[in-house]
């Protein structure tokens, strides 16, 4: 059964520029969830959709969003981008919520210079 | 508000010694717990987890895992230790009693980075 699936894995970007990272989930699994790891602050929820709805954010700004689409493969996009933002951004997907484990890609590092 | 606190940011241990890496929570409901492992520049993987019954759980690659609730903690521990165990280990917790508004969020530790030397 193939894993979580985050590309690219690498990025290299351009302050005020925006990307688009992408995710798809172990197959079945209906919930995909997004983190943000830096050192500075550990790892960050940003959101999370269940069956292209999404049902909880966290604390960042409007310049992060994100989707779902059917097939349960979701993006998350970040406009304008800034110094700050850099980080690994780490995708999860999870068969269900609560007591259910959630599984990691490998994660997409992306510098902005 | 769900939490959870890794009270050591390292930990060393000679190979073939136990080991013990800490974990306290925090949740207003049920806890669901986990352990995730992390090698450098790879995502988390799971380790193990507790949702109910036995408070000693075990999980992947002869780790384990003591769930105390007087004591909100969760501390993961392995009897032998092996240089190949060296990464950052984090905690995470979800809330069980508290779906509406937490639902698959992971609040995660800071992380402990665990060095074990030959």
């Amino acid at each position: 059964k193939a894993g979580v699936t985050q590309t690219p894995r690498y990025l290299i970007k351009t302050r005020g520029q925006q990307v688009t990272l992408s995710c798809s989930p172990i197959s079945g699994h209906r919930s995909v969830s997004w983190y943000q790891q830096t050192p500075g602050q550990g790892l960050q929820f940003l959101f999370e959709y269940f069956s292209e709805t999404q049902r909880n954010k966290g604390n960042f700004p409007g310049r992060f969003s994100g989707r779902q689409f059917s097939n349960s493969r979701s993006e998350m996009n970040v406009s304008t981008l800034e110094l700050g933002d850099s980080a690994l951004y780490l995708c999860a997907s999870s068969s269900g919520t609560g007591a259910f484990e959630a599984f990691f890609g490998q994660g997409t590092r992306l510098t902005v210079v | 508000a769900q939490s959870v606190a890794q009270p050591e940011d390292q930990v060393n241990v000679a190979e073939g010694n136990p080991l013990t890496v800490k974990c306290t929570y925090s949740v207003s409901g049920n806890p669901y717990l986990f352990w995730y492992v992390q090698y450098p520049n790879r995502g988390l993987q799971f380790l193990l987890k507790y949702i109910t019954g036995d408070n000693l759980v075990k999980g992947s690659y002869g780790f384990e895992a003591e769930f105390n609730k007087s004591q909100t903690s969760f501390h993961l521990k392995k009897p032998s230790a092996l240089v190949s165990d060296s990464a950052l280990y984090f905690c995470a917790v979800r809330d069980g009693g508290n779906r509406g508004s937490t639902l698959g969020r992971l609040y995660f530790g800071r992380g402990t980075q665990l060095t074990v030397w030959p």
